[in-house]
């Protein structure tokens, strides 16, 4: 599987829009991005996917370049409650399709 | 949808038990996964069942691990001989059959201290 870079941490204010980087630069054509975040001693929780069109659900939106080599996250809103770590996973769509997760980055949302 | 549970949530065991974790995904989900996370690292693929057949198994998956899905339906991973190092959150996680791109469901984890 492609391995991905994000940066260790990250501070957004509440209320501002958090975008959360993601490189991936070694992507193949047929693995998605995938976002999970995970909230202190809980299991990790989807956010959003996609292959290469930008997509947007409740929670957030996913920016993927044209080139697919980097992809950001954006939450529209931040508050308190998405403070987490965040986690960008590409998946092949074949065979077990297990997630390889990176170490993500730490977003402390502040008051 | 109730979610995957598991159990129990935390373990505390000394060093040469054996622990058994178990996990009991979503009903309708035929694919299963059990992920180890140590502090501070993202969450370590272990083993994949497809219904009760395991289909991959990591290397992390020592020969003291093993896990079973006898129905296709709940999970159980055991540890034997447990050693300090086995200290970890384990998760579990379920997949809908179908659809290259289903997203997998996190359990809350069990953590393991062995002491």
């Amino acid at each position: 599987d492609a391995k991905t870079t994000q940066p260790p941490s990250m501070d957004c204010a509440e209320g501002r829009a958090a975008n959360l980087p993601c490189n991936h630069s070694t992507i193949s054509g047929n693995e998605y991005v995938y976002w999970y975040r995970q909230i202190h001693s809980q299991g990790p929780q989807y956010i959003i996917h996609g292959l290469k069109n930008n997509e947007t659900n409740e929670m957030a939106s996913l920016i993927i370049t044209e080139d697919r080599k980097s992809s950001t996250l954006i939450l529209p809103h931040a508050t308190l409650r998405d403070t987490a770590v965040y986690y960008c996973i590409v998946r092949i769509t074949s065979g077990t399709y297990k997630y390889i997760f990176g170490t993500g980055t730490r977003l402390k949302v502040l008051a | 949808d109730t979610g995957v549970s598991q159990d129990p949530r935390h373990k505390i065991t000394k060093r040469g038990q054996n622990v058994t974790f178990r996990c009991d995904p979503i009903s309708e989900h035929n694919r299963l996964y059990w992920y180890r996370q140590t502090l501070g690292q993202g969450p370590e693929f272990l083993t994949y069942f497809q219904n009760e057949a395991q289909l991959e198994k990591s290397r992390l998956l020592s020969d003291r691990f093993s896990a079973e899905r006898p129905k296709g339906s709940f999970s159980t991973l055991e540890i034997q001989r447990t050693e300090q190092g086995d200290s970890a959150m384990y998760l579990c996680a379920s997949s809908r059959p179908g659809g290259a791109t289903g997203e997998q469901y996190f359990g809350p984890g069990t953590r393991l201290t062995v002491t």
